[in-house]
């Protein structure tokens, strides 16, 4: 059984704060962890995903995540925030490598305040 | 490269009456899934496929059918439709170990 919980429907940052995002997730494999974002009236993005290489996993946009597998954590931060980054974030896991299937959270809506 | 094509982008539906969403993708994944969005509740897999005859369910198959008879295309079938299957699906594909490639979306409404 894998899952993933978001903690926090909703967060709110000041235009150049900083951004944590967090997520937690249950697997009964090492996981495959993955950010992904969606902008209004889009489909789904990835942001970064951790795969076991190494433990802080940078993407795109200035977006990164630290995998503490102590902690089964996989939160998401960024050191400045911009209008931009107004968006919905999810949280993902899969089960193992392979074909395993993917699992969601409940996503994160970011709003960015100028 | 197309990716992944959704269609249609809209539907409305009277309950009880079936449709079919279709799906496609043009990367040659094995790996392809059906979500449904829907507020507050993220993206719930409905079914999913990791190759052409192979299909398993996800955390809410009930109302849907998914058959998988060739690597491209992967269709979600409402056999009889109902308010409650009101939400925006999604169908996504994937490599191995890799990220997954989504859709536009459906955005579905069952009177």
């Amino acid at each position: 059984a894998q899952s993933v919980t978001q903690l926090g429907s909703h967060v709110s940052v000041s235009e150049g704060a900083l951004v944590l995002l967090r997520c937690n997730y249950s697997s009964s494999v090492p996981p495959y962890l993955f950010w992904y974002v969606q902008y209004p009236n889009q489909g789904l993005q990835l942001l970064l995903k951790y795969t076991s290489a190494a433990t802080l996993v940078k993407g795109i946009n200035g977006f990164e995540a630290e995998f503490k597998k102590s902690e089964t954590s996989f939160h998401l931060t960024k050191p400045s925030a911009h209008m931009s980054d107004a968006a919905e974030y999810f949280c993902a896991v899969r089960g193992g490598g392979g074909y395993q299937k993917v699992t969601f959270g409940t996503g994160t809506k970011l709003q960015v305040i100028p | 490269n197309a990716g992944v094509t959704q269609t249609p982008k809209f539907q409305v539906l009277k309950t009880g009456q079936s449709m079919t969403l279709q799906c496609a993708q043009d990367m040659n994944h094995e790996y392809m899934s059906w979500y449904r969005q829907d507020p507050g509740m993220g993206l719930r897999l409905i079914h999913y496929s990791v190759g052409a005859g192979i299909t398993d369910q996800g955390e809410v198959p009930n109302g849907y059918n998914v058959s998988r008879s060739t690597t491209e295309d992967f269709p979600l079938r409402l056999l009889s439709a109902a308010p409650s299957q009101t939400s925006v699906y999604f169908c996504a594909s994937g490599g191995e170990n890799e990220k997954l490639f989504f859709g536009s979306g459906t955005q579905l409404s069952v009177l």
